[in-house]
């Protein structure tokens, strides 16, 4: 079985600092792992996704990832904050047990920007 | 991009009453479906897994005579809240997954906000 835990249901950053979101995972069996950004009323879109070959991963909007196998870890940054960044932020985990299609989400973290 | 739908965004009903949430696959034929389900304040959950032309796969604790899910064609799934009761009101999201993409890729509908009074 997969779970996906995201520490901070809120994080708070100024434009222009850095944006750190935390994910750690669990799974019996090699992992892809996935963030993905919910603005308010919307379904999700995909920022970037670790699929077992590069383990820093580059998404859209400037953000980027980096798998750690030894701290079982899938923290998501972004050097520059913009205020178009704020929305909630959901980091998930898929198996090859499930074929990769069953998606475990993490209860989300909320990015707040603060001009 | 793939692009999903979903009819209506959002809905508001009486207790005990029926109501459908379409999900159509626009750009791309849907081999598979997915529904979630999002509580407030919540992550999303998954509801059940539909395959064109069979019966959907539900999740543990997941009632399939409640939440009825038809998926006719490769780019409609249904989703069908039974005798629905105020617990009922949530936010459901719909994905798709086209077969001719890597399969760990889903495509997500923009999410049927469902009330019920």
């Amino acid at each position: 079985a997969q779970s996906v835990t995201q520490l901070g249901s809120h994080v708070s950053v100024s434009e222009g600092a850095l944006v750190l979101l935390r994910c750690n995972y669990s799974s019996s069996v090699p992992p892809y792992l996935f963030w993905y950004v919910q603005y308010p009323n919307q379904g999700l879109q995909l920022l970037l996704k670790y699929t077992s070959a590069a383990t820093l991963v580059k998404g859209i909007n400037g953000f980027e990832a980096e798998f750690k196998k030894s701290e079982t870890s899938f923290h998501l940054t972004k050097p520059s904050a913009h205020m178009s960044d704020a929305a909630e932020y959901f980091c998930a985990v898929s198996a090859a047990n499930t074929g990769f299609q069953k998606l475990v989400f993490g209860t989300g973290t909320r990015l707040l920007v603060s001009p | 991009g793939a692009v999903v739908s979903q009819h209506p965004s959002r809905v508001i009903c009486k207790s005990g009453t029926s109501v459908k949430i379409e999900c159509r696959s626009l750009d791309f034929q849907a081999t598979t479906m997915f529904w979630y389900r999002q509580f407030p304040k919540k992550s999303l959950m998954l509801m059940a897994t539909s395959n064109e032309g069979s019966k959907a796969t539900y999740e543990q604790g997941v009632e399939k005579d409640k939440f009825l899910i038809n998926h006719a064609s490769l780019t409609l799934s249904t989703l069908t809240v039974t005798s629905a009761h105020p617990e009922d009101s949530s936010f459901y999201i719909c994905s798709a997954r086209d077969p001719h993409v890597p399969q760990e890729t889903q495509y997500f509908g923009p999410g049927t906000r469902l009330l019920v009074l």
